[in-house]
């Protein structure tokens, strides 16, 4: 079984300041990574996934978030934030052997809120 | 445009009155997911279909029931709801499990009076 832990529930930051959202996970099996967003009373979106190859991926509105198989992590990073970026961020797995154990699990999430 | 759509977005039921939530799809994907979201905790699976194939998540209550009647659809129905039962409900699909990018539906929230 997997698990993930985000281990900050909420994170205050200025804007135009960088930003790192950490996420640790555990797990028997190899997995693939993912970075969700949802704004208020909004389903999730997808930020960025790691599913293999470059440990640095890329995603939308400039997030980007670094695969670290030994220290069993995949942080979220933004160099610079916007008000916009204001929103909860959710780190989630999934079991790489697949069929229906591939589902994704959630961490708790983490609530980022950016100030003027 | 709108590829996971939910009805309705807000939601008031009545203590122990069944109520249906309902989620349409126009991406023609394999998989629908339904996900609980109580307050400030992540989302939590309690089932999903892979086409006609359904598979209940252990701990979800008996109380929740979904139907897919074609691929575009898929229902949850809460039979009584308590009040334990107030959560953001997410309807998402993929095309498959594993490695592919889940599309989620804005969410229903439901309230119990």
């Amino acid at each position: 079984a997997q698990s993930v832990t985000q281990l900050d529930s909420q994170v205050p930051v200025f804007e135009e300041a960088p930003v790192e959202l950490r996420c640790n996970y555990s797990s028997s099996v190899s997995v693939y990574l993912f970075w969700y967003v949802q704004y208020p009373n909004q389903g999730l979106q997808l930020l960025l996934k790691y599913l293999s190859g470059s440990t640095l991926v890329k995603g939308i509105n400039g997030f980007e978030a670094e695969f670290n198989k030994s220290q069993t992590s995949f942080h979220l990073r933004k160099p610079s934030v916007h008000i916009s970026d204001t929103a909860e961020y959710f780190c989630a797995v999934s079991d790489q052997n697949g069929g229906s154990q591939g589902n994704l699990i959630f961490g708790k999430g983490t609530k980022l809120s950016v100030k003027p | 445009d709108a590829m996971v759509i939910q009805n309705p977005r807000y939601q008031v039921t009545q203590f122990g009155k069944p109520v249906t939530l309902s989620c349409s799809q126009t991406l023609n994907h394999n998989v629908m997911y339904w996900y609980q979201q109580k307050s400030s905790q992540a989302p939590k699976l309690l089932f999903h279909y892979y086409d006609k194939d359904f598979n209940n998540e252990a701990d979800t209550p008996d109380n929740f029931q979904s139907r897919r009647p074609n691929t575009s659809f898929c229902f949850l129905d809460i039979r009584s709801p308590g009040l334990g039962d107030a959560a953001m409900y997410l309807c998402a699909t993929s095309r498959a499990f594993r490695n592919t990018e889940a599309f989620f539906g804005q969410g229903t929230r439901l309230t119990v009076v």
